[in-house]
C-alpha cells in the first residue's frame, strides 16, 4: 500500500517551454501532497504544500508563477514549470500524506528535468 | 531554530560489519521522526516512523530507536544491497504536516 507514482520520469525540454509533472497516489486518498526539489548530493528542499481543492502554499523563495501547482483531486497533483530555463533543471519529487496530522509521507519515484 | 543533523555524512562498511547512523534533532514538540532510504535517481522509500522516546522499530537488518534528542538507525550485518542514502526527517508542532529533513548519510557496503 501507499504507492505514489510520478510521470514522466525524465523530461528534456528547450528553454522557454513549459513542462507538466503529474503525481498520483495509487491506492489511497491524499488530502495533502508535497513537492520537493533535490540537487545532486543534497537533501530534499520543500517547494510547496498542496491541499486538495485549495491553493498551494509555497515556501519562501519559490516563485508561485513559475511553479504552478494544481491539486484537482484526492489522488492527483500536478506541477507545471512554466517558461523553463536551464537553472530549473533538477530532480523533482512529490509526496503524499495519508491525511492524519504528522503522518509519514510517501514519495514518488521523482522526475529528472533537463532544460537545454 | 528547528534543526535536524545526521552523522556521519558518509559511511563505508564491509559486508557483515554492523554500525549505526545518527539523527539528532532540536525541535519544539516532536510529532514524529521518520527514516527513509533513497537510492540514486529515485524517490525516498519509507522505512520507519517513531513517535515517542523509547520506541523501537525493526525491519530485516534495520532497527530504529528514539530518545528525546536523537534517533539511531542500527544496521546489523549489512549487505551490499543496503548501500543507499538514509534520510531522517521530523515533524513538529506547528509544522503543518511538513517534514524537516536532515542532509542524509550515504552508506556504502563493500562485498
Amino acid at each position: 500500500g501507499a504507492v505514489v507514482s510520478q510521470h514522466p520520469s525524465r523530461v528534456i525540454c528547450k528553454s522557454g517551454t513549459s513542462v507538466k509533472i503529474e503525481c498520483r497516489s495509487l491506492d489511497f486518498q491524499a488530502t495533502t501532497m508535497f513537492w520537493y526539489r533535490q540537487f545532486p548530493k543534497k537533501s530534499l528542499m520543500l517547494m510547496a504544500t498542496s491541499n486538495e481543492g485549495s491553493k498551494a502554499t509555497y515556501e519562501q523563495g519559490v516563485e508561485k508563477d513559475k511553479f504552478l501547482i494544481n491539486h484537482a483531486s484526492l489522488t492527483l497533483s500536478t506541477l507545471t514549470v512554466t517558461s523553463a530555463h536551464p537553472e530549473d533543471s533538477s530532480f523533482y519529487i512529490c509526496s503524499a500524506s495519508l491525511g492524519r496530522p504528522y503522518n509519514e509521507q510517501f514519495f514518488g519515484p521523482g522526475t529528472r528535468l533537463t532544460v537545454l | 531554530e528547528d534543526q535536524v543533523t545526521q552523522s556521519p555524512e558518509a559511511l563505508r562498511l564491509q559486508e557483515g560489519e554492523s554500525s549505526s547512523l545518527n539523527c539528532s534533532y532540536t525541535v519544539s514538540g516532536l510529532r514524529g521522526l521518520f527514516w527513509y532510504r533513497q537510492d540514486p535517481g529515485k524517490g525516498p522509500e519509507f522505512l520507519f516512523t517513531l513517535y515517542s522516546a523509547g520506541e523501537e522499530k525493526e525491519k530485516e537488518r534495520l532497527k530504529a530507536t528514539l530518545t528525546k534528542k536523537e534517533s539511531f538507525l542500527h544496521i546489523t550485518a549489512p549487505k551490499p544491497e543496503d548501500s543507499a542514502t538514509y534520510l531522517c526527517a521530523v515533524a513538529f508542532s506547528g509544522s503543518a504536516r511538513q517534514l524537516t529533513f536532515g542532509s542524509g548519510t550515504q552508506l556504502t557496503v563493500l562485498p
